[in-house]
C-alpha cells in the first residue's frame, strides 16, 4: 500500500541533544510537510516542500531545520531541544498545495525531552 | 487573524447522532476538510466542502455554509470506535491549511 511512514515512533533525547526524524512515502507527491502537534492542540505547521522548493513559517524557530534529499524523503532535525519542544511531529504529503489535495499524515514521532 | 471554533468535547451515547459544528474567520476560502485523529495517532481524511450543502459519506455527513463562514459534521449510528478528535481546516487564499484545535468525542454505551 502506497503511504507515508515516519521514524522512529517514538523518540527520548536530552535537553539539548540533537535529533533527526525522518519521513519516507511511496505516494510520489509533491508536497511534504511537518507538522508539531501538541496535546489537544491543532496541528502547527513548521515547514513545508514543493518539491525542491524549501517554505519556512515564519514562526518556525531556527532550532528547527530539514532537508528533502530526494521526493521520498524528507528529513526534521532539531538541533537542540529544549523541554517545549516535546510534542507529535507529524509528516504528512499531498499531491499539490491546492484545493482539493487531500493530506495524507505518517503515524507520527512522539518526542520525549528529558 | 484567522481562526477555526471549535467546541473542545462532546458526549454521546452509542447509536445516537451527534453533529459536531466548526466556524471559522479566514483570508479567503478554498476549501473545508474534516479529519479524524485518534488519541496518539495521526488525522485521517473524512471530507471535503468547497460548496454550499450537504456531502454524505456513509455514516458522515459534512455541510458547508460559505456565507455563515459555517460548517459541521454530523456522525449518525455512532459506534465505540467513533471516540476520537475530529479536526476542522480550512484553506485560505493563499492556499495555506487553517487548523482548528479538534473536537474530542467521547462516545458511551
Amino acid at each position: 500500500d502506497a503511504m507515508v511512514i515516519q521514524n522512529p515512533r517514538y523518540q527520548v533525547t536530552q535537553f539539548g541533544k540533537p535529533v533527526t526524524l525522518s519521513c519516507s512515502q511511496t505516494l510520489n507527491h509533491n508536497v511534504m510537510y511537518w507538522y508539531q502537534q501538541k496535546s489537544s492542540q491543532a496541528p502547527k505547521l513548521l515547514f513545508h516542500y514543493y518539491d525542491k522548493d524549501f517554505n519556512n513559517e515564519a514562526d518556525t524557530p531556527d532550532n528547527f531545520q530539514s532537508r528533502r534529499p530526494n521526493t521520498s524523503f524528507c528529513f526534521l532535525d532539531i538541533r537542540s531541544p529544549g523541554l517545549g519542544d516535546a510534542a507529535m511531529y507529524l509528516c504528512a504529503t499531498s499531491r499539490e498545495l491546492s484545493g482539493a489535495n487531500v493530506l495524507t499524515f505518517g503515524a507520527g514521532s512522539r518526542l520525549t525531552v528529558l | 487573524g484567522q481562526n477555526i471554533d471549535q467546541p473542545t468535547e462532546m458526549t454521546a451515547t452509542e447509536g445516537a447522532i451527534v453533529q459536531i459544528n466548526c466556524t471559522y474567520q479566514t483570508s479567503g476560502f478554498n476549501g473545508l476538510f474534516w479529519y479524524q485523529q485518534h488519541a496518539g495517532e495521526a488525522p485521517t481524511f473524512l471530507s471535503y466542502n468547497v460548496l454550499d450543502g450537504l456531502e454524505e459519506k456513509g455514516r458522515f455527513s459534512s455541510f458547508l455554509s460559505r456565507s455563515k463562514g459555517y460548517s459541521y459534521l454530523l456522525l449518525k449510528e455512532l459506534q465505540m470506535k467513533d471516540s476520537a478528535s475530529y479536526l476542522c481546516a480550512v484553506r485560505d487564499s493563499n492556499y495555506q491549511l487553517i487548523w482548528g484545535a479538534g473536537t474530542k468525542l467521547i462516545i458511551k454505551p
